[in-house]
């Protein structure tokens, strides 16, 4: 299946610091990309949906000058967690879609386990 | 209108058995339903999916059976394995298309299955 790459893995940092988590989607172009939030034992929560070459639509409640989020290419889309607390602490994962219909076929990424001290 | 609630939180299964994990909406737009594997540490790996015009979908020890006019769908894992101790995760594509659609996870079912 299509693979989507997401680095760092796991990530520890001070409070205060920013932090950019990359996401990309390995053998296939995703013009949309979409990034979730997932606390210990819980689901996922949709944060944004990354869109190529425009700016990212939020989901209610996520401060998006918090998580800047750029969609610069179709491969690639990052997540900087700005001036990052230790209620920013989580498990962040994005995922790419392959198919004409967005949801389709979502592939995810690793995820990336944040620290924050 | 956006949820979907799965049940159970969580599951023990003896080896070789039948595991049952249930899912329901109330959102009629809702018009794709995949599940996903989680390992702990991973992102979530897709499974299985199904549409609402079809009653069940089979790939190998994992089948999905859809009930449409009672909003419910959920997923059996047949001759169950330890390895697929993992939690589960049933979801529902809401929106429409032009880029709009995204994805509603429910809450997630932690399977364990004994040796």
């Amino acid at each position: 299946g299509a693979v989507v790459s997401q680095h760092p893995s796991r990530v520890i940092c001070k409070s205060g610091t920013s932090v950019k988590i990359e996401c990309r989607s390995l053998d296939f172009q995703a013009t949309t990309m979409f990034w979730y939030r997932q606390f210990p034992k819980q689901s996922l929560m949709l944060m944004a949906t990354s869109n190529e070459g425009s700016k990212a639509t939020y989901e209610q409640g996520v401060e998006k000058d918090k998580f800047l989020i750029n969609h610069a290419s179709l491969t690639l889309s990052t997540l900087t967690v700005t001036s990052a607390h230790p209620e920013d602490s989580s498990f962040y994962i994005c995922s790419a879609g392959l198919g004409t219909l967005v949801g389709e076929k979502l592939f995810f990424g690793s995820g990336t386990q944040l620290s924050v001290l | 209108q956006q949820q979907v609630k799965q049940s159970p939180q969580s599951l023990i299964v003896q080896k070789g058995g039948i595991s049952i994990i249930n899912c329901a909406y109330e959102n009629t737009a809702f018009d794709y339903f995949p599940w996903y594997q989680q390992f702990p540490g991973k992102g979530p790996a897709l499974l299985i999916a199904i549409r609402p015009d079809v009653s069940e979908k089979k790939e190998g020890r994992f089948t999905i059976s859809f009930n449409k006019s009672a909003k419910q769908f959920s997923l059996h894992i047949m001759d169950s394995q330890p390895g697929d101790s993992a939690t589960y995760f049933c979801a529902a594509r809401s929106g429409t298309q032009g880029g709009s659609e995204k994805l509603v996870f429910g809450k997630g079912t932690k399977l364990t299955v004994n040796p």
